[in-house]
Parts: C-alpha cells; sequence; structure tokens
C-alpha cells in the first residue's frame, strides 16, 4: 500500500539557518506529493504540493521537487524564522485513490 | 469565504458512550473527509463522502459511521467509545473534481475518559 517515510524529529534551528527534511515515499500508481505544517493548537494548512515528476512546489520560501526516480519530496528553506516553528507533514494521494496518506509529522523548533 | 469550520472545539465523553462531530465545508466545496489524528502522529484517514454517499472507507471500525447532508455539511458518528478514540479529529472538505486538494478545519479535540 501506499507509505510516507519522513526524517524523524525534532528538529532544532537558529533563525537564519538552512532547514531540509526529507521524505520518501511508497506508491501503486502516480502520486499527487503535499507538505502540511501544523501550527499548535490548529489544524493543518496545505504548504505546498507537486502532481507530477519533477514538479517543483514552493510557497513562503519553502521548496520541495518531485524526484520519481529516488521518490522522494524533500522540504528545503534557505533561512528560516521563528515563525517557521510547527510541524511539518509530507503526504501522499495515489492516482487511483481518494484519500491522503500522512507521514508521521517533523517538528521543528527555531530559536531567535 | 470562510475556511472549513468544525464543532465542537473540545469534547470530553466517557467510555461507552457516542459522539457526533460536525463539519462545514469551504464555499464551493462538495466533498467531505474526515481524519483522526492521535497525539504525536499523523492524520489516518476515517472516511470521505460525496454526493452524500461513503465514496472510500479507511482501517477504521463499524463504530464510526458518517452522514453528508444535502448542503455538503458532514458528521462524524462514534459509538461505543474507547480510551483510544482520544485524538483530534479533522475534516477536510475538497473542490469539485479536485479530490486529492484537501483544506482543513481547526480540529476537534475528543478525550474519552
Amino acid at each position: 500500500g501506499d507509505s510516507v517515510t519522513q526524517m524523524e524529529g525534532p528538529v532544532t534551528l537558529s533563525e537564519e539557518a538552512f532547514l531540509t527534511i526529507n521524505c520518501t515515499y511508497t506508491a501503486t500508481g502516480y502520486p499527487s506529493l503535499f507538505w502540511y505544517v501544523q501550527y499548535p493548537g490548529e489544524g493543518l494548512q496545505l504548504l505546498l504540493k507537486a502532481t507530477k515528476a519533477d514538479d517543483k512546489g514552493s510557497n513562503k520560501g519553502f521548496e520541495a521537487t518531485y524526484r520519481k526516480e529516488t521518490t522522494s519530496f524533500h522540504l528545503e528553506k534557505g533561512s528560516v524564522q521563528v515563525s517557521d516553528s510547527a510541524v511539518y507533514f509530507c503526504a501522499l494521494s495515489d492516482s487511483d485513490d481518494y484519500k491522503l496518506s500522512f507521514g508521521a509529522g517533523t517538528t521543528v523548533t527555531v530559536r531567535a | 469565504d470562510a475556511g472549513v469550520t468544525q464543532s465542537p472545539t473540545h469534547l470530553i465523553k466517557t467510555r461507552g458512550q457516542q459522539v457526533t462531530l460536525r463539519c462545514s465545508p469551504k464555499s464551493g466545496h462538495d466533498t467531505v473527509s474526515w481524519y483522526q489524528q492521535a497525539l504525536g502522529q499523523g492524520p489516518q484517514f476515517i472516511f470521505q463522502y460525496y454526493e452524500e454517499e461513503e465514496r472510500q472507507r479507511g482501517n477504521f471500525p463499524d463504530r464510526f459511521s458518517g452522514h453528508q447532508f444535502p448542503n455538503y455539511s458532514s458528521e462524524l458518528n462514534v459509538n461505543a467509545l474507547l480510551l483510544g478514540d482520544s485524538a483530534l479529529y479533522l475534516c477536510a472538505s475538497s473542490p469539485r473534481g479536485a479530490y486529492n486538494e484537501q483544506f482543513f478545519g481547526p480540529g476537534t479535540r475528543l478525550t474519552v475518559l
């Protein structure tokens, strides 16, 4: 079945540091890939998405590229801020499926 | 434009009781999905409703049931509550024809004592 594996956290960074969160996936079809962010006490917000191989999703300084050859969708940001502290979830939706399958989440804390 | 709304925000129940959670989708969205998020874990898919019918179901027992109304709003019902049902329950809505673009509500925190 479909599955998503994320880099384990927690991750603690200083402001302006570079952030990478690794995500790999297993899918039977041609999935769409997503990154969601969850701030404390809130629901999930869609951060970015990519629907086919080599697509790059980007939003708010975050980027992720859909790599079919390595089945990966790593999230990156060049310079993090304290406001980026949150839990980040990688997710996929397979081509013959209606649901989202999520990774376990990576907690990121950015210190001033 | 209001986003996805859920009620109540928090709920405390005891084992064996029944609970109903409610969700209103974003304007223009016709598909509603429900997820369970246990503490420290990623959301797990419960089911999805479209055109007032359950279109897909995840690996959850029959104690979990749902309904979608003609105005696209939805309810999640859980019977015979167990301690393990304590979780954040998230509702997500999708626009017509884009079922995998899911916009989430703030969730209902259910605590079972």
